[in-house]
């Protein structure tokens, strides 16, 4: 089935320690986002990518970078994490255009855990 | 405070009995959307509603739209314990780029 796979379900990771979370997509959907979900609190956008244009939000921390190498692949990059980046990371897409319906489809997430 | 609020933050019924949720924003949209969230996963889409829209139905679910009040409700009829998750709504203020969610209804459907 086409869908949105993130990887992997569950980081750990060290106060400062870089980590990367990834993102793969089977459906050809030309928009790619990176949200972060905190306890209890809703999805925030941090970026997306329309094909290879970068959006980054005003208030995205510089700690925080993307990579979209191709259609299918987007990573999230937290050069220096710190405890306030504990959250749940999640990925979503869509098809954009004209006449296409809004839908965002998302992953299952990566829950990431700072030590 | 935030585009896309949504009252209640939580509610518990029981099952067999509607649930009714709703969301207020505050600048004019594109179109209104309702994700579900189960606990620790990724958020699933229910349904889109277009500024133009008064009423949409999808299954057990049904969403109005009052632009006017810049509000929307979803109804979800004889609830059953499976849709126990949370709720949120999300708007689209210029069609082809973001959604800004709503801080989420936590619903409970006891057996």
């Amino acid at each position: 089935d086409a869908m949105v796979i993130q990887n992997p379900r569950y980081q750990v990771t060290q106060f400062g320690k870089p980590v990367t979370l990834s993102c793969s997509q089977t459906l050809n959907h030309n928009v790619m986002y990176w949200y972060q979900q905190k306890s209890s609190q809703a999805p925030k956008l941090l970026f997306h990518y329309y094909d290879k244009d970068f959006n980054n939000e005003a208030d995205t921390p510089d700690n925080f970078q993307s990579r979209r190498p191709n259609t299918s692949f987007c990573f999230l990059d937290i050069r220096s994490p710190g405890l306030g980046d504990a959250a749940m990371y999640l990925c979503a897409t869509k098809l954009w255009g004209r006449g296409l319906t809004d839908t965002q489809y998302f992953g299952p997430g990566t829950r990431l855990t700072v030590l | 405070s935030q585009q896309g609020e949504e009252d209640p933050q939580a509610l518990s019924i029981q099952e067999g009995e509607n649930a009714t949720m709703n969301c207020s924003y505050k600048t004019s949209i594109n179109n209104l959307q309702w994700y579900r969230q189960n606990s620790g996963r990724g958020l699933v889409h229910l349904i889109l509603i277009r500024s133009n829209e008064r009423e949409k139905h999808s299954g057990r679910l049904r969403v109005t739209l009052d632009t006017s009040k810049k509000s929307s409700s979803l109804l979800i009829t004889a609830s059953r314990a499976a849709d126990t998750a949370s709720y949120f709504c999300a708007t689209d203020q210029t069609s082809g780029s973001r959604l800004t969610f709503g801080e989420g209804t936590q619903l409970t459907v006891n057996p």
